[in-house]
């Protein structure tokens, strides 16, 4: 069964500009969640997914957004891009969002670098 | 909210000693308690998970994680160290007051040195 998969993998932009992260989750995996990792703050919720519905956000500002297709795929979207963006954006996915005891399966993440 | 705690920044093992990374948690009622390993530039795997059950929980690679009520804790450990073991370790709780949604430690770095 193939893994959680994020596109692209590497990216530069500069700031003021807009981009979008995609992210397939595990064929099956209804529940997608995208996390921001850097240095200084560790891993951050961004916000989840579950049936093409956002469940929750994290305390991220309005730049951020994202959405989920039907078939469980989704994509994020920062806009208005600043330097403070540069991060590894984690995509996760599981079964179920409401079930405690599934675990997360995380994709290799896409490094945003922001000039 | 619930959330785990990761006392130590750094830990350093020589090669076959055993290793200890240490999470105490903060939840109420019964906790998921989850540990994940991140090796550089790439996503955290998923290594153990303590639902319910025996407090010993065995996961991937050889590790494992006690749980331990009393004292809140839930530390990973292994019995010889391998120098691939090398990488940042999170321990997780699943909070689920709050959507469930997966809150994560600051992170380990284990370094297991020749």
């Amino acid at each position: 069964k193939a893994g959680v998969t994020q596109t692209p993998r590497y990216l530069i932009k500069t700031r003021g500009q807009q981009v979008t992260l995609s992210c397939s989750p595990i064929s099956g995996h209804r529940s997608v969640s995208w996390y921001q990792q850097t240095p200084g703050q560790g891993l951050q919720f961004l916000f989840e997914y579950f049936s093409e519905t956002q469940r929750n956000k994290g305390n991220f500002p309005g730049r951020f957004s994202g959405r989920q297709f039907s078939n469980s795929r989704s994509e994020m979207n920062v806009s208005t891009l600043e330097l403070g963006d540069s991060a590894l954006y984690l995509c996760a996915s599981s079964l179920v969002s409401r079930q405690g005891n599934n675990e997360q399966f995380f994709g290799p993440g896409t490094r945003l670098t922001v000039l | 909210a619930q959330s785990v705690a990761q006392p130590e920044d750094q830990v350093n093992v020589a090669e076959g000693n055993p290793l200890t990374v240490k999470c105490t948690y903060s939840v109420s009622g019964n906790p998921y308690l989850f540990w994940y390993v991140q090796y550089p530039n790439r996503g955290l795997q998923f290594l153990l998970k303590y639902i319910t059950g025996d407090n010993l929980v065995k996961g991937s690679y050889g590790f494992e994680a006690e749980f331990n009520k009393s004292q809140t804790s839930f530390h990973l450990k292994k019995p010889s160290a391998l120098v691939s073991d090398s990488a940042l370790y999170f321990c997780a709780v699943r909070d689920i007051y709050n959507n469930n949604d997966m809150r994560f430690g600051a992170g380990t770095r284990l370094t297991v040195k020749p």
